[in-house]
């Protein structure tokens, strides 16, 4: 069964400094998605990227987050900077349309320090 | 902006007992309703997709229901691997945004 495939699976990192996380998409689909979770908190949406730009983005998606689709299958979320703040999981998903199911994938676990 | 309420926030169940999850919602155009299970540390994955008022959805002990304020996930004779957070999403608006707005969840418990 197709699945979203995210890496790492967890990252540590310092303060200040800049983490890139990955993803591949379900092949076939054509939006892909970043959210968060911070720890005991509900699901929050970041981005949405589709035709190779950001298709809608949330206001905790700022200066310091960027995505990217470097190739035809891995789609990736930069944080520049980061913050003690930025510690969450963070989810990629992917649509094969609009109005359809979201799926995600295991998540990277990052926690700065 | 979007809202989405899910009662309660814990429930535990008796292996056998069915129950009921709510998730109450206040929309601009609802788009779909979506029901997701998390198990710990994973990602949501995707159980129903609801898109009008009246619909109905099953996946086996599984039950989904829309009102055009809420929906109900029925859960009829839970076994102890139904234990999980149920989350529920709205896709609304009419900008052709696709992003989920989701409820905190409800933590289920299904004990032998």
């Amino acid at each position: 069964e197709p699945e979203v495939t995210q890496t790492p699976s967890h990252q540590v990192t310092q303060m200040g400094q800049e983490v890139i996380l990955r993803c591949v998409p379900i092949s076939n689909h054509l939006y892909f998605y970043w959210y968060r979770q911070i720890l005991g908190q509900k699901v929050e949406f970041l981005v949405s990227f589709y035709n190779n730009e950001i298709s809608e983005k949330s206001e905790i998606f700022d200066d310091q987050f960027s995505v990217e689709r470097p190739d035809g299958s891995n789609f990736t979320l930069k944080i520049r900077s980061t913050k003690l703040e930025d510690s969450a999981m963070y989810f990629c998903a992917s649509t094969r349309g609009q109005n359809t199911e979201a799926f995600f994938g295991q998540g990277t676990r990052l926690t700065v320090v | 902006e979007d809202q989405v309420t899910q009662s309660p926030e814990a429930l535990r169940l008796q292996e056998g007992e069915s129950s009921s999850l709510n998730c109450s919602y206040t929309v601009s155009g609802l788009r779909g309703l979506f029901w997701y299970r998390q198990d710990p540390g994973k990602g949501p994955e995707f159980l129903f997709t609801l898109y009008s008022a009246g619909e109905e959805k099953e996946k086996e002990r599984l039950k989904a229901t829309l009102t055009k304020k809420e929906s109900f996930l029925h859960i009829t004779a839970p076994k102890p691997e139904d234990s999980a957070t149920y989350l529920c999403a709205v896709q609304g608006g009419t900008g052709g945004g696709n992003k989920l707005t989701f409820g905190t969840g409800t933590q289920l418990k299904v004990e032998l």
